[in-house]
């Protein structure tokens, strides 16, 4: 079975400081692994996924086999940045995808 | 295109009562999901559509919940009877592959209070 874990239920840092919002996976294949954000008062959309290897708004996230986790970082924080994030994994070819419980981050100033 | 169209957007019922949540995917999208999201769990799949026909109902909780897919256009989400722990927002998305090709649409959500 496919599972994903996000430890932080709330992460709060200060503008310009950089962001870590952590993400790890357990499922025995090989997994596409994605990140989706949602904005106060808009819908739940892609932020970016694994095998697109792109930075969207200055995040990044890498994927670490060895260590089953797909972590998302950015630099330097804006106040814009704070929203729910989601990490969720689909099985390789598969459709079902699975998210985790969500990470607030809130960007103060 | 208007995206993903859920309704309503908020629904207050009684406990025992029926429930029927209604979803309008992006017209040309196979593939059509529903969510649940709450503060404990996150957000998890209940089921999935793909070409109208069911594929994967294994997250619907108990037979007091059922979905349907009458046509392309059209999905309801059905509680009944619904209970207080039903509260939550039930969200609805579609796809045009269902692949990581293609991302997920969601709309935005309807907020269901059981009291």
């Amino acid at each position: 079975a496919q599972r994903v874990t996000q430890p932080e239920k709330l992460l709060s840092v200060f503008k310009g400081a950089p962001v870590e919002l952590k993400c790890n996976y357990s499922y025995s294949g090989s997994p596409e692994l994605f990140w989706y954000v949602q904005y106060s008062r808009q819908r739940l959309q892609l932020l970016l996924r694994h095998i697109s290897r792109e930075s969207i708004k200055g995040f990044t996230a890498d994927l670490n086999k060895g260590e089953t986790s797909f972590h998302l970082k950015k630099p330097f924080a804006q106040e814009e940045d704070s929203a729910m994030y989601y990490c969720a994994l689909m099985p390789g070819g598969g459709n079902k995808l699975t998210f985790g419980t969500g990470t607030q981050l809130k960007v103060e100033l | 295109d208007a995206g993903v169209i859920q309704s309503p957007r908020h629904e207050v019922t009684e406990m025992g009562q029926e429930v029927t949540l209604r979803c309008k995917p992006i017209s040309g999208h196979d593939y059509l999901f529903w969510y649940r999201q709450t503060m404990m769990r996150g957000l998890e799949l209940l089921i999935y559509f793909n070409n109208n026909v069911p594929i994967d109902d294994s997250g619907m909780p108990e037979d007091r919940f059922s979905a349907k897919m009458p046509n392309a256009s059209f999905s309801t989400l059905k509680i009944q009877p619904s209970e207080p722990r039903d509260s939550a927002v039930y969200f609805c998305a579609s796809s045009s592959s269902g692949t990581g090709d293609s991302p997920l649409h969601f709309g935005n959500g309807t907020r269901l209070t059981v009291t």
